[in-house]
């Protein structure tokens, strides 16, 4: 059983240009979270979705930022425009979405840089 | 908001001896987990305590809570040069399925 995948590894993108972020749940789970890290820092949730829902995007900037958990594929993080303030590392999660648990298993990071 | 926070912000100690990390939040929570990252990784779970209970066991790992201080703590034992890392507590507020609230971390260095 894979684990969280995350893909690309590393991305480099010139302010202006689009970044998407790719992650595969698990198998077997259908609630993926994102979180961003910036240098020194703890892990800032940023949104989290089921299956073609988002469940709360609270922590998801309202402009650029948007996020998607298709019926088929996986969770795509996509943020417009970047700018050199998005430069960090950008995780997911999944979890099976258990009621009495919630541990969740994050994948490697895509480690986002804006020139 | 952040909800963890960790102490110390950093820790360095000799192979063999213990570790402790402590973890403080804020509001009620369903459970709190400890997670381990190292440099340049994802994160790897470590261990889930639940509200309801006040120490767990998991190998080398010991980690106990404080509901009443709304408090945590981890306590690595006869610490290796491979567990330096960064480890962050996280806090799950509700039951369910709810985004976790992590701290900035704790950055542990062990020194062979």
């Amino acid at each position: 059983n894979a684990g969280v995948m995350q893909n690309p590894r590393h991305l480099v993108r010139r302010r202006g240009q689009e970044a998407r972020l790719r992650c595969s749940p698990m198998k077997g789970h259908s609630h993926v979270y994102w979180y961003r890290q910036l240098p020194e820092e703890g892990l800032k949730f940023m949104v989290y979705l089921q299956k073609e829902n988002i469940i709360d995007e609270s922590g998801m900037p309202k402009e650029r930022f948007s996020a998607e958990f298709p019926k088929e594929g996986p969770s795509i993080l996509r943020i417009q425009q970047v700018v050199r303030g998005d430069s960090a590392a950008y995780f997911c999660a999944s979890s099976p979405g258990l009621a009495w648990t919630n541990t969740q298993y994050f994948g490697p990071g895509t480690r986002l840089t804006v020139l | 908001s952040q909800q963890g926070e960790e102490d110390p912000q950093a820790l360095s100690i000799q192979e063999g001896e213990n570790a402790t990390m402590n973890c403080s939040y804020k509001t009620s929570i369903n459970n709190l987990q400890w997670y381990r990252q190292n440099s340049g990784r994802g994160l790897v779970h470590l261990i889930l305590i639940r509200s309801n209970e006040r120490e767990k066991h998991s190998g080398r790992l010991r980690v106990t809570l404080d509901t009443s201080k709304k408090s945590s703590s981890l306590l690595i034992t006869a610490s290796r040069a491979a567990d330096t890392a960064s480890y962050f507590c996280a806090t799950d507020p509700n039951s369910g399925n709810t985004p976790l609230v992590f701290g900035k971390g704790t950055r542990l260095s062990v020194i062979a």
